[in-house]
């Protein structure tokens, strides 16, 4: 079983559509970050986390730390959004962020 | 600041070759990391420095793989030699002191043939 595990693996959604991908992981964290990587394109970091729920723009991210569980909102998703979202944790062990295989998001216009 | 730069974007070489990958971290930040991207494994940690001295080098895949450190605004990561499977995208990436964040640089593909 994997430390991160990203649920769906691929979503394909209608533009306007409101998207919700998960994350679950089974170690002890000090923060979840949810990455964004456009085809052939760099890493971008959207959040970082360690506890309640950040908003930036249409983009929203939830943590619940009992439950082990992240999730990653996208109200009124655009073609823009189209991507592949990664969930990292970073273990209370030390500095190494382990990463969940990722969920890659089509929107259609 | 231009984030973290690596060099070059992209390297074509011929299995048995040495390679070289490059980072500058942004300035001020104390800790390098270098990722590998897969298809079949995502990204993976390699290794990573806290000023400028190798910490965790765990996910390096074989005594192939070296990287080093020389001072705070340069990494290198080598393969030597190189083999087909080593082709992936190699991500640099750089935290500043007293924070969580990680900063990704654009990636080195290399394709190893």
């Amino acid at each position: 079983k994997n430390e991160v595990e990203q649920s769906p693996q691929n979503l394909t959604a209608q533009e306007g559509e409101f998207i919700t991908i998960n994350c679950s992981y089974s170690v002890g964290i000090s923060a979840l970050h949810w990455l964004q990587q456009h085809p052939g394109g760099g890493i971008v970091s959207l959040f970082m986390l360690s506890s309640g729920k950040k908003k930036h723009g249409r983009l929203i991210a939830t943590i619940n730390i009992q439950e082990k569980h992240s999730s990653l909102h996208i109200t009124a998703s655009h073609p823009r959004d189209s991507a592949v979202y990664i969930c990292a944790v970073l273990e209370t062990s030390g500095s190494r962020l382990t990463f969940g295989e990722g969920t890659q998001l089509t929107v259609n216009p | 600041d231009a984030g973290v730069i690596q060099s070059p974007r992209h390297e074509v070489t011929e299995m048995g070759q040495e390679v070289t990958l490059r980072c500058k971290p942004i300035s001020g930040h104390d800790y390098l990391f270098w990722y590998r991207q897969t298809m079949m494994r995502g990204l993976e940690l390699l290794i990573y420095f806290n000023n400028n001295v190798p910490i965790d080098d765990s996910g390096m895949p074989e005594d192939r793989f070296s990287a080093k450190m020389p001072n705070a605004s340069f990494s290198t990561l080598k393969i030597q030699p190189s083999e087909p499977r080593d082709s992936a995208v190699y991500f640099c990436a750089s935290k500043p002191p007293n924070s969580y964040e990680q900063y990704f640089g654009p990636g080195t593909r290399l394709t190893v043939t």
